[in-house]
């Protein structure tokens, strides 16, 4: 099994651009979650979907956020217009809902510059 | 609502010794899963150990075992024989089975873990 797949695994960008980071859930799981986590935030959780379908996403910093998740085995996170404080690591997990344990990819660290 | 309690930022701990994680949760219900996760400066989160309520038998996983304590609310983590590879963050986190379509982890904070040689 390959495990969760984030893609990139590093993103430098300017301030006001675009950025879209990627996530490929291990097979079969059917709950996404994703995450930031900054020194001085910790982890936070953005937002997560249950078999395709946003669950919670009262995490979303602002509607510069958002996040979809088109079928079981692809979802995206984009900031557009992208901000310096948005410089984090960002975790994409996945997990079987009804056992809650869940396994994270290695994070995607973008720096807004 | 449930929490997670983690009271200590920082611990260290001499290689070959070993350390005590604490971590307490606040809940009214009696069916959920407690885990321990490890962040090591790699920053790839592990799951470390996980511990089922209704089990009253503490788990454990090779030198990592718990002392569950389900009426004091408390999940402490222990490490034996503390190795450098040991040095890391480690999260407690709470899940809950009776919370319908919500099946998000609860975090505590973390407590940062330093093993000395």
């Amino acid at each position: 099994d390959a495990g969760v797949i984030q893609s990139p695994r590093h993103e430098v960008t300017e301030m006001g651009q675009e950025v879209t980071l990627r996530c490929k859930p291990i097979s079969g799981h059917n709950s996404l979650f994703w995450y930031r986590q900054t020194m001085m935030r910790g982890l936070e959780l953005l937002i997560y979907f249950n078999n395709n379908v946003p669950i919670d996403d009262s995490g979303m910093p602002e509607d510069r956020f958002s996040a979809k998740m088109p079928n079981a085995s692809f979802s995206t996170l984009k900031i557009q217009p992208s901000e310096p404080r948005d410089s984090a690591v960002y975790f994409c997990a996945s997990s079987l809902a009804a056992i809650g344990e869940q396994f994270f990819g290695p994070g995607t660290r973008l720096t807004v510059l | 609502a449930q929490t997670v309690t983690q009271s200590q930022p920082e611990m260290s701990v001499q290689e070959a010794e070993t350390v005590t994680l604490s971590c307490t949760y606040d809940t009214s219900e009696s069916n959920y899963y407690l885990f321990w996760y490890k962040q090591p400066p790699s920053r790839q989160m592990i799951l470390v150990i996980r511990q089922e309520a209704y089990k009253q038998q503490n788990a454990t996983e090779n030198r990592f075992s718990v002392n569950f304590q389900k009426a004091a609310k408390s999940f402490s983590l222990k490490i034996s024989d503390s190795q450098l590879g040991d040095t890391a963050m480690y999260f407690c986190a709470f899940f809950s089975f009776n919370a319908g379509n919500n099946r998000k982890l609860i975090w505590g904070l973390g407590t940062s873990l330093a093993v000395n040689p």
